[in-house]
C-alpha cells in the first residue's frame, strides 16, 4: 500500500525549532519529488516547499525562505522539514506529498494525514 | 491573498454540471500546467486533474479541466452529493512566489 505518514508535530512556542518527518512506503520513493504543504485552521492549502527526487532542485514558499529547510534521506526512505524561528502564523495541519515526476512540479498525487503544528506561548 | 483566484462557493443540485474558476497570469497559468484537488471534509487533498486536463486513474470522468489563456475550469457532470467538497487550483509559478501556487479553494455545496 502507498502510504506517507508524518510525525513530529506539536506545540511550540514562538521563535522555537521544530522537525517534522514523513516517512513514504509502497513505492520507489528516490524516483519522486516530494513536498510539504500546509493549511492552517479554517483556511486553504499552501505549498511550503519541495525536493527534487536527488535533492538538486530545492524551493520554498516565500513564507518560510530563510526559516525552514526541506531534505530527504533516500536510504531512509523519508523526507524532513526543519522549522526555525517559529510564528504563531506557521500554526497549521503540515502535509507530505508525493510528487508526479522527478523534478517539482504541483501534481501531488499521494498525501499523507498530516501532522499538527501549533505556534503559541 | 491568494496568487490564483477562485470563487469562494459554488453550488447545484444532483445530476447538473457545475464549472470551478480559477484565474492567475502569466507567470503561473499562463505558461504553466494546471492541476486540481478535492478535499472532502476532514481528509486529506486528493489529485483530480493534471496537466491542464488529465485525469489520474481512478478518478471518474464526470470530472474535467480546461485551460485558456491565464484561466482554467473545473467541470463536474452529473453532479452527486458526495462531490460536496472544497476544491483547489494550483500551478507552477515563474516569478518569485514560489515554484508552486494554490488558488484560495471553492466550498462546492450540493443543494
Amino acid at each position: 500500500e502507498v502510504q506517507l505518514v508524518e510525525s513530529g508535530g506539536g506545540l511550540v512556542q514562538p521563535g522555537r525549532s521544530l522537525r517534522l518527518s514523513c516517512a513514504a512506503s509502497g513505492f520507489t520513493f528516490d524516483d519522486y519529488a516530494m513536498h510539504w504543504v500546509r493549511q492552517a485552521p479554517g483556511k486553504g492549502l499552501e505549498w511550503v516547499s519541495g525536493i527534487s527526487w536527488n535533492s538538486g532542485s530545492i524551493g520554498y514558499a516565500d513564507s518560510v525562505k530563510g526559516r525552514f529547510t526541506i531534505s530527504r534521506d533516500n536510504a531512509k526512505n523519508s523526507l524532513y522539514l526543519q522549522m526555525n524561528s517559529l510564528r504563531a502564523e506557521d500554526t497549521a495541519l503540515y502535509y507530505c506529498a508525493k510528487d508526479m515526476r522527478q523534478l517539482v512540479s504541483g501534481a501531488f498525487d499521494i498525501w499523507g494525514q498530516g501532522t499538527m503544528v501549533t505556534v503559541s506561548s | 491573498q491568494s496568487v490564483l483566484t477562485q470563487p469562494p462557493s459554488a453550488s447545484g443540485t444532483p445530476g447538473q454540471r457545475v464549472t470551478i474558476s480559477c484565474s492567475g497570469s502569466s507567470s503561473n497559468i499562463g505558461s504553466n500546467y494546471v492541476y486540481w484537488y478535492q478535499q472532502l471534509p476532514g481528509t486529506a487533498p486528493k489529485l483530480l486533474i493534471y496537466r491542464n486536463n488529465q485525469r489520474p486513474s481512478g478518478v471518474p470522468d464526470r470530472f474535467s479541466g480546461s485551460k485558456s489563456g491565464t484561466s482554467a475550469s473545473l467541470a463536474i457532470s452529473g453532479l452527486r452529493s458526495e462531490d460536496e467538497a472544497d476544491y483547489y487550483c494550483a500551478a507552477w509559478d515563474d516569478s518569485l512566489s514560489g515554484p508552486v501556487v494554490f488558488g484560495g479553494g471553492t466550498k462546492l455545496t450540493v443543494l
